[in-house]
């Protein structure tokens, strides 16, 4: 079955921890992105990469990383600098001229 | 100029009615106009899309209705039923290639049975 698989859904962090969350397509799409959602809230672009070992910042980018080593998989770590890292996670992949596909999201949880 | 409006944020419809969500924009570089539908704890799922050569495209009980001159679009559901109830959102891409998606806030529906 082709598409996008986030790990793991659920995820807590203790205060001062650097968190991973995973991202992997097999869609074959070059551009993948990371989202931010609040309850009740829209999405925010955290980073994004359009083509592998190249990512951009978004527009909510502080304290958070990425890398892109393969063009299958865009990992997010969540640093001890995200002060507040509560929320929904959602990954997205897609081609360059179309639609986005999004994976099922990871809710992290500070504790 | 990048930013994607949609109204109204929450709407209630009773069931066999229609539902309808706007969107409006103003970069007139966007092309693509892609609509997704997301349920609580899920991830959106694309449910529609147009681009702007064509005014309207339907699928089953999902309509995009696409008014160029205005910079407005709008998602219309016909026959509105429970399963329905979830937020959607509108969204917008650029035609140069590799351009990114802006997304509207999003409208929560619940169609009442």
């Amino acid at each position: 079955d082709g598409g996008i698989t986030q790990s793991p859904k659920y995820l807590f962090r203790k205060e001062g921890q650097n968190v991973t969350l995973s991202c992997e397509q097999n869609l074959n799409h070059d551009a993948m992105y990371w989202y931010r959602q609040d309850p009740g809230q829209g999405l925010r672009l955290i980073y994004y990469s359009q083509i592998v070992n190249d990512f951009q910042k978004g527009d909510i980018a502080e304290g958070y990383s990425v890398s892109r080593e393969k063009k299958e998989s865009f990992p997010l770590t969540v640093t001890s600098a995200q002060k507040n890292p509560t929320a929904f996670y959602l990954c997205a992949s897609a081609d360059l001229v179309t639609e986005a596909f999004f994976g099922q999201g990871t809710r992290l949880t500070v504790v | 100029q990048q930013q994607v409006k949609q109204s109204p944020q929450s709407l209630i419809v009773q069931k066999g009615g229609i539902s309808i969500i706007n969107c409006a924009y103003e970069n007139t570089a966007f092309d693509y106009f892609p609509w997704y539908q997301q349920f609580p704890g899920k991830g959106p799922a694309l449910l529609i899309a147009i681009r702007p050569d064509v005014s309207e495209k339907k699928e089953g009980r999902f309509t995009i209705s696409f008014n160029k001159s205005a910079k407005q679009f709008s998602l219309h559901i016909m026959d509105s039923q429970p399963g329905d109830s979830a937020t959607y959102f509108c969204a917008a891409r650029g035609r140069n290639y590799g351009q990114n998606f802006v997304f509207g806030p999003g409208t929560r529906l619940s169609v009442l049975p």
